[in-house]
């Protein structure tokens, strides 16, 4: 198992483009979470699933953000018409349960808007 | 809610020295983890150590080890005989018992000194 990875590790994109993002867990993991990571600052909550079940969301995704986990197995997260503020890091982690508290986090995606 | 907070932005350690990063916190919980997360430039986040709050005793994992003040709600990590390759943002982050998303401090940047 090479642990959790993701896809594209770094993406320059113009204000106002769409961008997807995706996360492959490790394998046998039943959840994956997003997080966003700003510059200075911890990583902050996105979103999360339980297989393919979107169960819980942070306020601070936006309805230009979207989440999916279709087969229960890898994630994808879209940001629509992208605004210079959401230039991040977004970290993917997965965990089994019951040890939710054993987060594995990928090496993330770096967004970088122009 | 909860909150972490890391109050020392940087630190620096001499090779071979120890070090302590602080980190307090706030909750209504009285189950819940505690972690440090090590964040090497470029690369992913590593657990470093892991406390229960229901737990007396501190973590230890080998030079890694941790002052746990459930009372004062502090919780902090001391490397000892530090290594270049300790050189890295390290992460203090809160979880609950029951939740599913971290809560991270804003981190320390360790700078090891040969």
């Amino acid at each position: 198992d090479t642990g959790v990875s993701q896809n594209p590790r770094h993406k320059i994109t113009k204000r106002g483009q769409n961008v997807t993002f995706r996360c492959d867990p490790i394998s046998e993991h039943n959840r994956l979470y997003w997080y966003r990571q700003t510059l200075g600052q911890g990583p902050e909550f996105l979103t999360y699933f339980q297989n393919e079940a979107q169960l819980e969301k942070s306020r601070l995704l936006s309805d230009r953000f979207s989440a999916e986990r279709p087969k229960g197995s890898f994630s994808t997260l879209e940001i629509q018409r992208t605004e210079q503020g959401d230039s991040a890091m977004y970290l993917c982690a997965s965990s089994s349960s019951p040890h939710t508290y054993e987060q594995y986090f990928g090496p993330g995606t770096r967004l970088t808007v122009t | 809610a909860q909150t972490v907070t890391q109050s020392q932005p940087e630190m620096s350690v001499q090779e071979a020295e120890t070090v302590t990063l602080s980190c307090t916190y706030d909750t209504s919980e009285s189950d819940y983890y505690l972690f440090w997360y090590k964040q090497p430039p470029s690369r992913q986040m590593i657990l470093v150590i892991r406390q229960e709050a229901y737990k007396q005793q501190n973590a230890t994992e080998n030079r890694f080890s941790v002052n746990f003040q459930k009372a004062a709600k502090s919780f902090s990590l001391k490397i000892s005989d530090s290594q270049l390759g300790d050189a890295a943002m390290y992460f203090c982050a809160f979880l609950t018992n029951t939740g599913n998303q971290f809560y991270f401090g804003t981190g320390t940047s360790l700078t090891v000194i040969p």
